[in-house]
């Protein structure tokens, strides 16, 4: 069981970045995917989630309006799109999956970790 | 949103010591409430679930306990490989699923 995510980004302020997460080893639909982030030297940062089963998501108060989560079930990919960028965006954006089907759990696999950079 | 307090800030220990992290919830949590490990550079690790059960190859010196808004993860025997960043996270009232900010065990 594993999930593996797209390679480290660099995006001007104000532009977009989209980040894939794939998976292996299960069932794709069976498990909620959720995104978290970690700025460089600051703590973890829950983004929001997704169904996979459904397409079905929930974003941060934080994040609204600018993080756009989707799923490719033909592939077992999930995706994070967040656009307007800015320099507070950089961070280390990971995909982690739920520990139970039902979604009440905790996060029992995690992607390795996209280093995303705004900079000018 | 649950607000989670980790303490203290920085926990430092001498290899062989006990060590133990405490996490606060503003509201009751129940038991739905997760340790993960995580060391420079790499990706948390899930060590306990529902408070007080070990993950999945997690060694037995690692130990949680606790319910409702008081939490404790304690680490028996420090070992060399156990320092690092700790995060607690709540899963009862969600989204969102809130971690707290975080204990650096760190070398004495």
């Amino acid at each position: 069981v594993q999930l593996v995510q797209s390679g480290a980004d660099v995006k001007k302020p104000g532009a977009s970045v989209k980040v894939s997460c794939r998976a292996s080893g299960y069932t794709f639909t069976d498990y909620f995917i959720h995104w978290v982030r970690q700025a460089p030297g600051q703590g973890l940062e829950w983004m929001g989630w997704i169904n996979p089963e459904t397409g079905g998501t929930n974003y941060a108060q934080k994040s609204q309006g600018r993080v756009t989560m989707t799923r490719d079930t033909s592939i077992n990919t999930a995706y994070m799109e967040l656009s307007r960028l800015r320099s507070d965006d950089t961070a280390v954006y990971h995909c982690a999956r739920e520990q139970k089907r039902s979604g009440n759990g905790a996060f029992e696999i995690w992607g390795q970790g996209t280093m995303v950079t705004v900079s000018s | 949103e649950i607000v989670m307090t980790q303490s203290p800030a920085t926990l430092s220990v001498s290899p062989g010591e006990r060590a133990t992290l405490s996490c606060r919830a503003s509201q009751s949590v129940s038991i739905t409430l997760a340790w993960y490990q995580q060391k420079p550079g790499q990706t948390p690790r899930l060590l306990i679930y529902d408070a007080s059960t070990r993950a999945t190859g997690v060694p037995a010196r690692f130990s949680g306990s606790g319910s409702g808004t008081e939490f404790s993860l304690t680490i028996s025997s420090l070992q060399s490989e156990d320092f690092g960043l700790y995060y607690c996270q709540q899963y009862s009232s969600w989204p969102p699923k809130t971690f707290g900010q975080g204990t650096k065990v760190e070398v004495k």
